[in-house]
């Protein structure tokens, strides 16, 4: 069973705009992480922000912030005043579990965001 | 900062050779990395999961014999894909955890190409 579901493979946004990447999730632990990655036509994965499960406020980095929706098992990706440099790939991602350097972090199948000048 | 390095960026080789792919963590200890393959315009799929001093955690469907893991010490895990085959053409990225912090780093990837 998918544990991440991206149901946007791809987005086109006029720049400036806010958009929002969609991310649910599914699991039984009471204890786990969500992230965000960037991924660029280059290739490299770009850690850009991180919701605990027990984090009681939206986590905020920048121009990111997470919509995180613990009861809808919702961790959507915020991007603000959105820039010709955003156009990539964008995953979500889980670490179930507790917090230990062996605990797996699995993704969703990514979304293209497309910014349009 | 944490920096994941990996090498090499890209590599061609012949069908029936092996090839190495390194993952170093420059200013940190890792005590576990993971090991993604991504195919084009794919999601990151989960290899396996590599511990210092130990043998790796393969996924279920990831053959152990011909993706042969190796972590020697706490900054290099490699991977060495045996008897390469044109369908083990791929992206391959390493990604190392500090301890219990939260996020993952990740290095730059290795695009393998066999012919």
């Amino acid at each position: 069973a998918q544990k991440i579901t991206q149901t946007q493979p791809g987005m086109f946004v006029q720049e400036k705009e806010a958009v929002t990447l969609d991310c649910t999730y599914d699991t039984s632990d009471q204890s786990y992480g969500l992230f965000w990655y960037k991924q660029p036509s280059s290739g490299e994965m770009i850690f850009l922000i991180y919701q605990g499960s027990y984090d009681e406020q939206n986590a905020t980095e920048g121009r990111y912030s997470l919509n995180f929706q613990k009861a809808r098992k919702s961790a959507n990706l915020v991007i603000s005043a959105s820039q010709l440099g955003d156009s990539a790939m964008y995953f979500c991602a889980m670490r179930e579990g507790r917090r230990s350097s062996a605990s797996k972090i699995i993704f969703g199948s990514g979304t293209r965001l497309s910014i349009r000048p | 900062g944490a920096v994941v390095s990996q090498h090499p960026s890209w590599v061609i080789c012949k069908s029936g050779t092996s090839v190495k792919i390194e993952c170093r963590s420059l200013d940190f200890q890792a005590t576990t990395m993971f090991w993604y393959r991504q195919f084009p315009k794919q999601s990151l799929m989960l290899m396996a999961t590599s511990n210092e001093g130990s043998k790796a955690t393969y996924e279920q469907g990831v053959e152990k014999d011909k993706f042969l893991i190796n972590h020697a010490s706490l900054t290099l895990s490699t991977l060495t894909v045996t008897s390469a085959h044109p369908e083990d053409s791929s992206f391959y990225i390493c990604s190392a955890r500090k301890g219990l912090d939260t996020e993952a780093f990740f290095g730059q990837g290795t695009r393998l190409t066999v012919v």
